[in-house]
């Protein structure tokens, strides 16, 4: 069964602290995607990723095929970076993504 | 540069009414198009999904219905709402070919409907 798995559900920390967020998956992909879902509801892709590691700003993720896992970390957060991160992978064979159910991550100041 | 817009924002129905969203994306020719809905405290889930023009594909049998009349104009529909349809739907695209997913999504400001 194609299933997305993330961890932790929700997640607190202070401004300036780095933050991981984990999407495990049950079986071969074609491509993972991490979204950023704002507290109005509004979503934006952040990452489309098959392999290795991308960057950009303060945000990386990187994804290990072997191991069926994806990570999402943020540098020295901010509380605008306060938002539900979702990722969600297109497995072989498939022609849809199957999303996880969030992690909500909130930055104190 | 392209652009993808729903409305209404907010939408409050009776159980048993009509439903109609629209979305319409700007800036780019023959899109793939998605509708999803995000239930209270639940994932996103697919709904419909569409390559062209009068073609949709369904994911979620349901008292929901997606057309397409237009190239960038897609829309949601429902003839008589149930409680369970509350929820916040978001339209997307993604350019196509190379298979859906393989390419990124963007998606609209969603519309949030409650179902009384």
């Amino acid at each position: 069964k194609n299933e997305v798995e993330q961890s932790p559900q929700n997640l607190t920390a202070q401004e300036g602290e780095f933050i991981t967020i984990n999407c495990s998956y049950s079986v071969g992909i074609s491509a993972l995607h991490w979204l950023q879902q704002h507290p109005g509801g509004g979503i934006v892709s952040l990452f489309m990723l098959s392999s290795g590691k991308k960057k950009h700003g303060r945000l990386i993720a990187t994804i290990n095929i072997q191991e069926k896992h994806s990570s999402l970390h943020i540098t020295a957060s901010h509380p605008r970076d306060s938002a539900v991160y979702i990722c969600a992978a297109l497995f072989q064979g498939a022609q849809k993504l199957v999303f996880g159910q969030g992690t909500r991550l909130t930055i104190n100041p | 540069s392209q652009t993808i817009h729903q409305w209404p924002a907010t939408l409050v129905q009776p159980v048993g009414s009509p439903l109609s969203l629209e979305c319409t994306v700007e800036g780019t020719s023959n899109p793939n198009l998605y509708w999803y809905r995000q239930a209270a405290g639940r994932g996103l889930q697919l709904l419909f999904y569409s390559v062209g023009i009068g073609q949709i594909s369904s994911e979620v049998p349901q008292n929901l219905s997606a057309s397409r009349p237009q190239d960038r104009q897609f829309i949601l529909s429902s003839k008589k709402l149930l409680l369970s349809d509350s929820g916040f739907y978001l339209c997307a695209w993604s350019n196509i070919g190379g298979g859906f997913g393989t390419d990124t999504q963007y998606f609209g400001p969603g519309t949030r409907l409650t179902v009384l």
